[in-house]
């Protein structure tokens, strides 16, 4: 079984501060993690994902993420936070054989000015 | 087609009343999968097809909920007798066969059902 933990509801950061959103997540095989976006009123579209080789994954619009495995994490950061990035975050798992992606509940990232 | 294409965007409907929301994967997906997306809920599992496989309906809420996928295509996920618990977005993602796990989903924009 999968499961994902996604660490505070609303993260609200100041506009140029480090963003740092926190998924731990649990599975009983070696995991597929990702790391979607979703802006007001629409889908969700995949900002990074890790399924082997290089722990720190590099996605779109200068996030990143490190897979931990001692501490069964998939934190997603970006240096410097823009208004534009304002939007929710989902981390979700799965791995070889899986069926289907299991998500976490989701942190609203709001960017004060 | 280039995306995931949802339809309506939008349903206002009244308790008692069934829906149908429709979904078109991006031509070539063999795998179908919906998700309900409710207020703080982050989003919950509901149905998944796999080519001529049997649909894993293991998420499917309750009786009231089913869906189907004719040729391989285009799902339509129907909700009978619809109740105020039922608003929600619901979302359609599409994947290669047997990629999805590696690679994750295509989203589509989503239906946001609102019962009144």
């Amino acid at each position: 079984a999968q499961s994902v933990t996604q660490l505070g509801s609303h993260v609200s950061v100041s506009e140029g501060a480090l963003v740092l959103l926190r998924c731990n997540y649990s599975s009983s095989v070696p995991p597929y993690l990702f790391w979607y976006v979703q802006y007001p009123n629409q889908g969700l579209q995949l900002l990074l994902k890790y399924t082997t080789g290089a722990t720190l994954v590099k996605g779109i619009n200068g996030f990143e993420a490190e897979f931990k495995k001692s501490e069964t994490s998939f934190h997603l950061t970006k240096p410097s936070a823009h208004m534009s990035d304002a939007a929710e975050y989902f981390c979700a798992v799965s791995g070889q054989g899986a069926q289907k992606l299991v998500f976490g509940q989701g942190t609203r990232l709001t960017i004060n000015p | 087609g280039a995306g995931v294409s949802q339809s309506p965007s939008n349903k206002v409907t009244e308790k008692g009343k069934d829906v149908e929301l429709r979904c078109d994967p991006i031509s070539g997906h063999t795998a179908l999968y919906w998700y309900r997306q409710s207020l703080g809920q982050g989003l919950e599992f509901l149905i998944y097809f796999q080519g001529n496989s049997a649909p894993d309906k293991s998420g499917l809420p309750s009786d009231r909920f089913s869906a189907e996928r004719t040729g391989g295509s285009v799902s339509t996920l129907t909700i009978q007798r619809t109740q105020q618990e039922d608003s929600a977005v619901y979302l359609c993602a599409s994947s290669l066969e047997g990629q999805a796990a590696a690679y994750g989903y295509t989203f589509g924009s989503g239906t946001r059902l609102t019962v009144v």
